[in-house]
């Protein structure tokens, strides 16, 4: 079965420094990996997908993840933090090379620092 | 990408009643989920809705609790019934075409006194 662990449900940088949100998974087939962004009071947008292929993914608002099936991880990175980042970040697996069964990690809020 | 809007967006309810939440996307999709997200927490998937017939439900899960229906590829409704205040949640939808990926609606914040 497939798991996801989020590193820090709280983590805090500020303005303009680097964004690093951490995210181990397991899976025992080839996973499909994701990130959502849940802003307050809102529903989750998708940031960005890991599929197949280049191992590093960039997705919307700057954010970046890099897939390291070594150390199984999918740790997502922002060169340069900004204020409008600040929200819940959510690292999660699909069940098996598959966009439909996906299992969240509990999240990591970010607070952006001035 | 799919606009997916749900209603009520926000509920409070009294202990032992039910309330639906209606979830609509703006083009034909393949598959539509059902997803709590308690306090806190993360998401968790309740059911796939199934066109046409019963939902699949995910372990802890049972029909008579949240029943589901999806009459066709762009509606769907999650029930949650005889409410008690540890149903307290926002729920959301998600649709899945066949392109991928899956989007999620707004959510629905239920408070159940």
């Amino acid at each position: 079965a497939q798991s996801v662990t989020q590193l820090g449900s709280h983590v805090s940088v500020s303005e303009g420094a680097l964004v690093l949100l951490r995210c181990n998974y397991s899976s025992s087939v080839p996973p499909y990996l994701f990130w959502y962004v849940q802003y307050p009071n809102q529903g989750l947008q998708l940031l960005l997908k890991y599929t197949t292929g280049a191992t590093l993914v960039k997705g919307i608002n700057g954010f970046e993840a890099e897939f390291k099936k070594s150390e199984t991880s999918f740790h997502l990175t922002k060169p340069s933090a900004h204020m409008s980042d600040a929200a819940e970040y959510f690292c999660a697996v699909s069940d098996g090379n598959r966009d439909d069964k996906i299992i969240f990690g509990k999240g990591t809020r970010l607070h952006i620092l001035p | 990408s799919a606009v997916i809007s749900q209603k009520p967006s926000r509920d409070i309810c009294q202990r032992g009643t039910s309330l639906t939440i209606q979830c609509q996307v703006d083009s034909q999709v393949t598959m539509m989920f059902w997803y709590r997200q308690q306090p806190g927490q993360s998401l968790t998937l309740i059911a796939t809705a199934n066109q046409g017939s019963e939902a699949t439900y995910e372990s802890g899960f049972v029909i008579d609790k949240f029943p589901i229906s999806r009459p066709n590829l762009t509606f769907s409704t999650l029930t949650v019934s005889n409410m008690s205040p540890e149903d307290s949640s926002i729920y959301l939808c998600s649709v899945l075409s066949n392109s991928g990926p899956q989007y999620f609606g707004p959510g629905t914040r239920l408070l159940v006194l």
